[in-house]
This record gives structure tokens, sequence and C-alpha cells, in this order.
């Protein structure tokens, strides 16, 4: 089972300002089989980024994914209010697809 | 545009079974599988499994075998989740999703609220 590391378990920032979450995975994700996922309070998770790097439909350009192998990255430029949310990393190319224990975005 | 929409939210007793629905809409539904994701009161998410909506092949976690089941039923584009023999560490939030298997989760449900409790 590949176990996803995210870090850290809390980022606290404000607004305007860039943030970076890390997803470190056990072993190799085959072919950057690599999805993030924003989750609102109350509200089911939505995807951010697929394969790594590609952005979902709708998704605007100041999230970016990068990474491959074991380290993977989202980056969030500019921060906005709506962004303050909890983040996962999951990996869909090995079984039991996992996810990581998730990133808390929280307004400094 | 892309819906699933879940079966309501449900109290069961421990040692009882549950079976949640969750109807497609907007897309081809036997293209792609169904994706079962729980995630408990304040916790993270947990993958459940996978369907193929195509031909019913499943893949589920090790930790659910011998109690959970998935199945589909593609004349309505609905696919199913069981779990048996619940005990109150199932009590999670239920979420149906499209896609998952080398594939990402695309589309969730709105999410079924499962309580266990005697």
């Amino acid at each position: 089972e590949i176990v996803l590391t995210q870090s850290p378990g809390t980022l606290s920032l404000s607004p305007g300002e860039r943030a970076t979450l890390s997803c470190r995975a056990s072993q190799s994700v085959s072919s950057s089989y690599l999805a993030w996922y924003q989750q609102k309070p109350g509200q089911a998770p939505r995807l951010l980024i697929y394969g790594a790097s590609s952005r979902a439909t709708g998704i605007p350009d100041r999230f970016s994914g990068s990474g491959s192998g074991t380290d993977f990255t989202l980056t969030i430029t500019r921060l906005e209010p709506e962004d303050f949310a909890v983040y996962y990393c999951q990996q869909y190319g090995s079984s039991p697809r996992t996810f990581g224990q998730g990133t808390k975005l929280e307004i400094k | 545009q892309v819906q699933l929409v879940q079966s309501g939210a449900e109290v069961k007793q421990p040692g009882a079974s549950v079976k949640v629905s969750c109807k497609a809409s907007g897309y081809t539904f036997t293209n792609y599988g169904i994706t079962w994701v729980r995630q408990a009161p304040g916790q993270g998410l947990e993958w459940m499994g996978w369907i193929s909506a195509y031909n019913g092949n499943t893949n589920y976690a090790q930790k659910l075998q011998g109690r959970v089941t998935m199945t589909t039923d593609t004349s309505t584009s609905t696919a199913y989740m069981e779990l048996r023999s619940l005990t109150s560490d199932d009590t999670a939030v239920y979420y149906c999703a499209k896609g998952g298997q080398w594939l990402p989760i695309d589309y969730w449900g709105q999410g079924t609220l499962l309580t266990v409790s005697s």
C-alpha cells in the first residue's frame, strides 16, 4: 500500500500570500497518477489537479501542481478568501487508492 | 451536467446492514467506474473501493473485504454500496464519485450520513 504523507498538517497564511503544500509517497506513484482535492466544511471534495500537474475543468490558474515519483507539491499563488479549506492528495495508480491525511489551510 | 445523487441519511443499530444508492446522470454511465469514499466525523478521506460500471469488476479496500459489496444497475445508472455488520466505527459520511481507477475522481455525490448507534 502506498502511504501518502502530507505536510504541513496546518498552514496559516493571509490572503494574497503563496501556499505550498507537500505530499510525499512511501513508494513511487506510477505514471504520476496523483490528484489534489479541496474540501470545504459540509461539502464534498472537489478535484483541483490530476496527473500531478493538470488543472481540472474550471480551476483557476493560481492553483498548480508539480512533482513526480514520490514527491508532489500543490502551489496556490495569491490566496483568495475562498481558498481556505482542507486539501487532500490521492494516488489512483495502485491498489488500494490511498489519500493523504490532509492539510488544513487556515487564515492567519 | 454530471450529477451523482445519493440516498438519504441512515441510522442503524450495531450489527445491521446499510445499502446506499447513487444515481448518476449527465454522462454515459458504463464508460466510467464508481468509487466509494467515506469520511468519519472530523477525519480524512478513506477509499473504500471501486466498481466498473461496464462489467461489474470490483476492487475493495482490504479492511472492508467480506463486509462490503458494490453493485451497479446499468438500466437505471445507479450504483449501490452495501455494508454489513455495522459498528460505531462505520459512522461516517459516505460518498460515491465518478472515476477513480487510473482516472481521477472528477465528480462527487453529495454524501450520505450513516450513524451507527444503539
